[in-house]
């Protein structure tokens, strides 16, 4: 079984601060964890993921996250907020079927940038 | 160009009646998916095709029908729509095998009244 836990349901922060989006997962076998950010009335996108290789994982537009196996985290990051980042944040965890992916996904972030 | 499109982008239906929604995705992948969004924003996936055959069943009333034509298209037949059916439905597609991106589709807001 697996199961990703976003600890906070909405994080405010003001334009130029950092942002911590935090996740925690669960998962019997070695994870691939993703982030997917979704903007109002769009798709989701996909911010970064890790898949077994460096712990440091660098996205799209600044973000970062980092694959903490002792404390089974997966924290997303950002130095400095930009307007353009308040959306709805994702953490996902895969469980490969049969060669396809089944995504588990948190109960979502909802990030306010304040200006 | 559109990676993966979904038709319609809003529907409005009275309980009862049977809708059907469309994915196209034209990048070549050979797996789809389809996940319902609640209004809490939780996503779930529902089912998952890998080349016109079910991979992916989860636990869904079988009211909810895929249809899979070919490889770039999955389509959503809901049958006898309920209140509890109103949500958004996402469709994806990636890569067979290891772990790839799931590219996502606009969305397809059903409201059933």
């Amino acid at each position: 079984a697996q199961s990703v836990t976003q600890l906070d349901s909405h994080v405010s922060v003001s334009e130029g601060t950092p942002v911590l989006l935090r996740c925690n997962y669960s998962s019997s076998y070695s994870p691939s964890l993703f982030w997917y950010v979704q903007h109002p009335n769009k798709g989701l996108q996909l911010l970064l993921k890790y898949t077994s290789a460096a712990t440091l994982v660098k996205g799209i537009n600044g973000f970062e996250a980092e694959f903490k196996k002792s404390e089974t985290s997966f924290h997303l990051t950002k130095p400095s907020a930009h307007m353009s980042d308040a959306a709805e944040y994702f953490c996902v965890v895969s469980l490969a079927n049969f060669g396809n992916e089944k995504l588990t996904f948190g109960t979502g972030t909802r990030l306010t940038i304040i200006p | 160009d559109t990676a993966v499109s979904q038709t319609p982008k809003y529907l409005v239906t009275q309980m009862g009646n049977d809708k059907s929604i469309k994915c196209e995705q034209n990048l070549g992948h050979d797996t789809m998916y389809w996940y319902k969004q609640d209004s809490k924003k939780f996503l779930k996936i529902m089912f998952s095709y890998n080349n016109k055959e079910l991979i992916i069943n989860e636990t869904v009333p079988n009211r909810f029908s895929p249809k899979s034509p070919d490889k770039a298209h999955l389509n959503l037949h809901i049958n006898s729509l309920e209140l509890g059916d109103s949500a958004v439905y996402f469709c994806a597609s990636s890569q067979m095998g290891g772990v790839y991106e799931q590219y996502f589709g606009p969305g397809t807001r059903l409201t059933v009244t």
